[in-house]
């Protein structure tokens, strides 16, 4: 099946730095999302982003379908975007199931 | 509207019980498909549910099933319970959940086995 690695594995900031997140697959994808694991396990949808680029406020990602990766940038952060981000994508031949991966554990200190 | 809700939040199980897990998907969307989430082994899937058919299985054992009803509300069974079942349970919803449409996410079930 799909392979799904992210990197860094930990990252920890201090409040208002930038940060990137990378998300790369092993075969062509038709869903890719990005989540944010709040502290109760609830899964926030951020980004349905199987392709292009996308905006929300302080986030942003990028697919580039061609190449297998994607990108979550995060910018001036803040203590609540603390968490851990999970990509996950259902590849275009499986059927209908997300494949993550393992996340990243995102910590900002005040 | 409303978004996916998931009964109960948290349960607490004896080995060799039985439990059932609720899911109620966003209105409209008829996909549900159900997650676990252990500290070892991540997210792992399940199973899928389309207008009452079950379409995908994951790699877990017969001790878990799962149905869904004519309202798309789905309910997971897992049954004599193990320690190992202890868990998070995920329930997310889609439109159709053919990959061409997101995934929303419950608030989860947390479940002890003790």
């Amino acid at each position: 099946g799909i392979q799904v690695e992210q990197s860094p594995p930990d990252l920890i900031l201090q409040e208002g730095a930038n940060s990137t997140l990378r998300c790369n697959f092993s075969d062509s994808v038709n869903n890719l999302q990005w989540f944010h694991q709040n502290p109760w396990g609830q899964l926030i949808n951020l980004f349905y982003i199987p392709s292009g680029t996308k905006q929300n406020g302080r986030l942003s990602a990028t697919t580039v379908a061609t190449e297998r990766y994607s990108l979550l940038y995060i910018s001036s952060s803040q203590t609540t975007d603390s968490g851990v981000y999970f990509c996950a994508v259902i590849s275009s031949g499986s059927a209908r199931q997300l494949t993550f991966g393992s996340g990243t554990q995102l910590t900002v200190l005040p | 509207k409303a978004g996916v809700t998931q009964t109960p939040r948290y349960l607490i199980k004896t080995r060799g019980q039985q439990v059932t897990l609720s899911c109620s998907p966003i209105s409209g969307h008829r996909s549900v498909s159900w997650y676990q989430q252990t500290p070892g082994q991540g997210l792992q899937f399940l199973f899928e549910y389309f207008s009452e058919t079950q379409r995908n299985k994951g790699n877990f054992p017969g001790r878990f099933s799962g149905r869904q009803f004519s309202n798309s509300r789905s309910e997971m069974n897992v049954s004599t319970l193990e320690l190992g079942d202890s868990a998070l349970y995920l329930c997310a919803s889609s439109l159709a959940g053919d990959g061409n449409y997101g995934y929303t996410f419950g608030s989860g079930t947390r479940l002890t086995v003790v």
